[in-house]
């Protein structure tokens, strides 16, 4: 059957370390691969696209890879703020076309000052 | 500023009532989408439009309906057929052209009594 999945419900880490996140997916061939941001109660913010062809991008504080091979895309935040707190996503773009984008369930970020 | 508009922001419904949610835009994106959020469970896709007067089903679509009159509007309606509609839902918006990147509103939650 076909699954996204994102490593854990919640992480906690440490201001000013790395936080790392892991979505990881089964019989899907995505075209590419969304990170978003969800504050409570509000709608999600898109971060970062990586398109299938690409190894890593990166913004800022955060850096995305996608290994094809591996079926999984790492997010990460170095120098984690307390204002990074928040639900991450990962949502799969299938095929390319308009509509067809699956999300992860999301795992919720704390750091802790 | 450009954006997108849902309201009501909070709704109590009755069983029995169909209820209307407004997603309005200006940013002039041709796709339009309405999302639903269950607590532990990804975003599903409810309908979508690419286009004025076009939308199709999602994986959840039963017991909703939506309209695309108007370019910048596409509301949903929670009719009386939807066994469990207490959630959140979520309008977004996209450029036919881009790379699949959303926009979203910040959400109306819906709760049955």
């Amino acid at each position: 059957s076909q699954k996204i999945e994102q490593n854990s419900e919640a992480l906690n880490i440490q201001e000013g370390k790395t936080a790392t996140l892991t979505c990881n997916y089964t019989n899907y061939s995505p075209a590419y691969l969304q990170w978003y941001r969800q504050d409570p109660g509000r709608g999600p913010v898109f971060l970062l696209l990586i398109r299938e062809n690409e190894k890593e991008k990166r913004k800022e504080r955060l850096k995305v890879t996608f290994d094809t091979t591996l079926k999984q895309s790492l997010f990460h935040i170095t120098a984690s703020q307390p204002a990074d707190s928040a639900t991450y996503l990962c949502a799969l773009g299938i095929g390319g076309s308009q509509g067809n984008l699956i999300f992860g369930k999301g795992t919720k970020l704390s750091v802790k000052p | 500023d450009g954006g997108i508009t849902q309201s009501p922001k909070y709704l109590f419904r009755k069983e029995g009532q169909n209820v209307t949610l407004s997603c309005e835009q200006n940013l002039n994106h041709d796709a339009m989408y309405w999302y639903r959020q269950d607590p532990g469970q990804g975003l599903r896709l409810i309908y979508y439009s690419q286009i004025v007067n076009d939308f199709q089903k999602g994986d959840i679509a039963e017991g909703y309906s939506v309209s695309r009159e108007k370019k910048e509007s596409f509301p949903l309606t929670v009719t009386s057929a939807q066994k469990n509609p207490t959630a959140f839902y979520l309008c977004a918006s996209s450029p036919q052209s881009g790379t699949g990147e959303l926009f979203f509103g910040e959400g109306s939650r819906l709760t049955v009594l």
